[in-house]
């Protein structure tokens, strides 16, 4: 069965701090790795990831792949009150007629405080 | 906005009952894809269709069924509805259909429906 891990489940930190959120993974027909930040309601696209060791990066947040240890990190720098949100991290791997599902992680709830 | 539209936003019904819930994809995208949330299981992929054909299925009941129209709008049908089917629906849309396609999927805000 696939497995996506998101480690840790909960984060409380203050402004201005830096953020290591990580995500493992056992899947079969892996395609890509995928970063998505939920607030109240739809999860939003951050970054997509398909090769390891290049390094993705959007304003103070970077994420990164190892596809041979089977894991990713999102690093926030600088954070934020309004990077607070559920973090999520999604495996995509292929179906058997073709498509393709992602595989969701339960999330890391970051909480930054002023 | 994510350009993924859905309705209703919230459906309160009882167990027993029988509810459909719609989606429109962004302009361009022709595949459609639903998720279950739930606080105990995260995000589940249920379904996904594209371009009217179903492309791949997860851990969908068999109550459920999901259908694709001609103009690309989705519906999920959900019937013998028990007090465990109260979630957060998620419907989310890409260009592609094939994992290869590389093209993220995006999401719509969401159905929230409760069963009494």
């Amino acid at each position: 069965e696939d497995k996506v891990v998101q480690s840790p489940l909960s984060l409380v930190v203050h402004e201005g701090d830096t953020v290591t959120l990580n995500c493992s993974y056992e899947v079969t027909n892996f395609r890509s790795l995928l970063w998505y930040k939920q607030e109240k309601k739809a999860p939003t696209f951050l970054f997509m990831l398909t090769s390891s060791g290049i390094e993705k990066k959007s304003g103070r947040l970077s994420s990164i792949l190892d596809k041979k240890e089977l894991f990713s990190i999102l690093n926030i720098t600088a954070t934020q009150t309004g990077d607070s949100a559920i973090y999520l991290c999604a495996v995509a791997t292929k179906a058997s007629n073709s498509g393709y599902a992602l595989n969701f992680g339960k999330g890391t709830s970051l909480l930054v405080t002023p | 906005d994510s350009g993924v539209t859905q309705t209703p936003k919230h459906l309160i019904t009882a167990t027993g009952q029988r509810v459909t819930l719609r989606c429109s994809p962004r302009s361009g995208d022709l595949s459609v894809y639903w998720y279950q949330q739930s606080l105990d299981q995260g995000l589940q992929f249920l379904i996904q269709y594209y371009n009217g054909e179903e492309r791949a299925k997860g851990n969908i009941l068999e109550r459920f069924s999901a259908q694709q129209f001609p103009d690309l709008h989705s519906e999920l049908n959900l019937s013998s509805l028990e007090l465990g089917d109260s979630a957060l629906y998620f419907c989310a849309s890409s260009v592609g259909g094939q994992a290869d396609s590389n093209q993220p999927q995006h999401f719509g805000d969401g159905t929230r429906l409760s069963i009494l």
